[in-house]
Order: C-alpha cells, then structure tokens, then sequence
C-alpha cells in the first residue's frame, strides 16, 4: 500500500501558484520523498524529489515539514499544461530493499482552469 | 536525449489470445521497470530488472505474463493467455540513479 495520503482533487486559476498538500505520516528515517506528475494520456514524469530540506527546480518547489510527516509540491505559476494527476511517493535509494520501490496511491487530480 | 520507446501504442484483442509488448530504455540505463496502469489506479509494478537480471517480480501473474531483458537492453513483456481484467496501460520506465523516465505506455484493451 502507498504510504502517503493526497487530497483526490484541487483546482487552481492558470498564473497563480498551486499548492499540492501529501501527508506522510510513517515516512522512515531514509525514505525521500518523490513527485511525478502523469498528463493525460502519457508516461508519468518525475518532477522533484527531497530527503529533509526544502528543494527547487526549473518545474517546481518542495516544502517538506521539520518532522517530515508531511510535504508540499509548489508549482509558482501554473499553466494549463500543468493540469495532471500528481503523485506523491516515499522511498528509500541504495540497497533499501523493497522500499526501493515506487509505490503509486490515487495522487492528486489537478485542474488548472484559464 | 532519446526517452524510452515502446510499441505498439494501441493493441486490441480477444480474451485468450496473446500479446507482447516492446521496450526500448534509454542508452545506458541499467534498470528497467514495467508497470500496469488500470484505469483510474497509479502504476502498479509488475517487474523489475537491473541490467538483465530480475530484482522484483513479486507483483507478475507468472501464470500468464511473462517477460524478458536479452543483452540487459530491449525488453518484452508477454501476456498469454490474456484475460478481460487485463485490460489497462503497460508502462515501461528506465533508471540510472534516482528518478525514472517513463514511456508513453501501451494501451491493451482485451474485448
């Protein structure tokens, strides 16, 4: 089962930023946190990924609480081709086991309206 | 870059027929992952190989799917007999280090 838990659906106005919320409660001490994001009807696409510090790329930001129970994608100014369902995943690197492994929950259906 | 190939993109078939399923990763990535995709679900894996040996199947219905990674670069996955729950999205996805690239899948719909 997914480890993490994200809201089914959120809206955002297209220039604005939009926030996608994931709750990782029983994260473990070597686990990162990982974002993909899949458009309709194409592969997912990685977008971020963060072990305790906050992170920034060209696609987005990520905020991860001081505990790490819980994360918050950042996307600054959203466009339509940001509508997608975005994934949260926790998971271990290097030799881990099967907590090496992407373990996909429902994600988050993002709609970006114009 | 080149990403991940795969083909067919649409495939269409009887239950119990056969169908297989092509992947070309990127040059030089040594893991390759397939998933399946059903309809409103996330990906669930399905195999994964490093390089051309298997690290995880535990989630592959061995009684019907199948799949392979000759020379540790190009992969096939096999599904025979194909029943009407397979209908769903095969994604194959390849990794160097931290983060998979994705194809844009194969969409099988057994009728």
């Amino acid at each position: 089962d997914a480890k993490t838990t994200q809201p089914p659906s959120m809206d955002c106005a297209e220039g604005r930023a939009a926030n996608l919320p994931c709750n990782h409660s029983t994260i473990s001490g070597n686990e990162y946190v990982y974002w993909y994001r899949q458009i309709h009807s194409q592969g997912p696409q990685y977008i971020i990924h963060g072990l305790k510090n906050n992170e920034t790329n060209e696609m987005a930001s990520l905020i991860i609480t001081e505990d790490r129970k819980s994360s918050t994608l950042i996307l600054p100014h959203a466009t339509l081709r940001d509508t997608a369902v975005y994934y949260c995943i926790v998971r271990a690197l290097g030799d881990a086991g099967n907590n090496r492994k992407l373990i996909w929950g429902l994600g988050t259906s993002l709609a970006v309206n114009p | 870059e080149a990403g991940v190939a795969q083909s067919p993109r649409y495939k269409i078939i009887e239950k119990r027929q056969s169908v297989a399923f092509w992947c070309n990763p990127i040059s030089g990535h040594a893991t390759l992952y397939w998933y399946q995709q059903i309809l409103g679900q996330g990906p669930k894996l399905l195999i994964q190989f490093q390089n051309n040996g298997v690290v995880d199947d535990s989630q592959l219905p061995k009684d019907r799917f199948s799949a392979e990674r000759l020379k540790g670069v190009d992969s096939t996955l096999k599904i025979q007999p194909a029943k009407l729950e397979d209908s769903a999205v095969y994604l194959c996805a390849s990794s160097l280090e931290e983060q998979e690239t994705f194809g844009s899948g194969t969409r099988l719909t057994v009728v």
